[in-house]
Parts: structure tokens; C-alpha cells; sequence
């Protein structure tokens, strides 16, 4: 059974960090891409992330470029989404996905608030 | 890419056909995913490569097109298909979603 399961969420400040991870089982994860797409309060899918199969490329919606950094340890069936600068606007469920096969995770809800 | 949906939303009976389209700014191939999402629950994947159903969905969902214009058509809602429908292209990065569409009973 493919399992994707995100932690990491909470409520942090405007300007502060975080980190989201991602642990997958269910399928060969170093074979495949991933993504971090997040959704904000009432409104639609936003892929803020993805990383190939090997780490070596990874790309990024406008809104987040600079600011977030994908990562993933194959020797760990893990991925990670590191969050800098944080903004009201990205309050949202961040959920990790495979997004192509259609496997998503439950999401882990991020607050940006003082 | 942007992907341009439509329509936002609209109302509809039980029974009816419904249309909702994808436009591509750029060409796409067939890179092109449905989704339906219902409120709280991950999105569920309806078509992929524009006109493929996976298994399981019912065979009332179908999907066609090629390039920059898509469509999805459910041809009898059914009171579990009052919910909303997102596409996506796969050809190139960053992915995209289109707005979305609401799908509500009239």
C-alpha cells in the first residue's frame, strides 16, 4: 500500500522557518519525482515543489522561488521542504504527492502568524 | 504554463452533462490530469494523459483533447460528483493547476 506521510507543519511568524517532511513507503521513491503542493484556505492547488528521482533538479512555483528549498534523502524514502521568509500567504496544507500516479498525502497545515 | 479553467463553477441537476475545460497557454501534448478533490480529503485522480481512465473511476468521466485545449465531461452526475475538479499539466515545470471548478447542484 503506497503510504506518503507529511509532519513538520505548526504556527510560526512572518520572516521565520520551517521544515516539512515527507516519508513515503509503498514504492521505489529513489525512481520517481516529487512535489510539494500546498493549498491555502478556500482556494485551489498551488505545486509549490518538485525534485527528480536523484535530488539533482528541482524547480519552483515564482511565489516560493528563493524562499523554499526541496530536498530528499533516497536512503530514506524521505523528502523535505525547507521554508524560509515566511509570509501570511503561504499559510496553507502542504501535502507531499507523486503527483503524476496520483498519490498524495493527508497534508500538515502551516500557519504564518503573529 | 498557465492553465486557464472554466468555468469557476456551475449548477447543475442530477442526471445532466457536464463540461469543464482546460486551456494551455503553450502546447502540452496529452500532459494533461484530472482531479477531483472533495472538502478535506487529498485529490483523487480522474483521467491522466487526457483521456485515460485509471481504474476504478467510473466510466461516466471521460476526458479528451490535445495540445492547449482539454476537456472533462461526467455525462450523468451523480450526488458524489458535486465537488470540485482541477487540471493539471505534466509536460513541463514548474506543474500547474488550473483555478478549479466548483460543481454544484442546481
Amino acid at each position: 500500500e503506497v503510504q506518503l506521510l507529511e509532519s513538520g507543519g505548526g504556527l510560526v511568524q512572518p520572516g521565520g522557518s520551517l521544515r516539512l517532511s515527507c516519508a513515503v513507503s509503498g514504492f521505489t521513491f529513489s525512481s520517481y519525482a516529487m512535489s510539494w503542493v500546498r493549498q491555502a484556505p478556500g482556494e485551489g492547488l498551488e505545486c509549490v515543489a518538485t525534485i527528480n528521482d536523484r535530488g539533482d533538479n528541482t524547480y519552483y512555483a515564482d511565489s516560493v522561488k528563493g524562499r523554499f528549498t526541496v530536498s530528499r534523502d533516497n536512503s530514506k524514502n524521505t523528502m523535505y521542504l525547507q521554508m524560509n521568509s515566511l509570509r501570511a500567504e503561504d499559510t496553507a496544507v502542504y501535502s507531499c504527492a507523486r503527483i503524476v500516479a496520483g498519490y498524495w498525502g493527508q497534508g500538515t497545515l502551516v500557519t504564518v502568524s503573529s | 504554463i498557465q492553465m486557464t479553467q472554466s468555468p469557476s463553477s456551475l449548477s447543475a441537476s442530477i442526471g445532466d452533462r457536464v463540461t469543464i475545460t482546460c486551456r494551455a497557454s503553450q502546447g502540452i501534448r496529452n500532459d494533461l490530469i484530472w482531479y477531483q478533490q472533495k472538502p478535506g480529503k487529498a485529490p483523487k485522480r480522474l483521467i491522466y494523459a487526457a483521456s485515460s481512465l485509471p481504474g476504478g473511476v467510473p466510466s461516466r468521466f471521460s476526458g479528451s483533447g490535445s495540445g492547449t485545449e482539454f476537456t472533462l465531461t461526467i455525462s450523468s452526475l451523480q450526488p458524489e460528483d458535486f465537488t470540485t475538479y482541477y487540471c493539471l499539466q505534466h509536460n513541463s515545470y514548474p506543474l500547474t493547476f488550473g483555478g478549479g471548478t466548483k460543481v454544484e447542484i442546481k
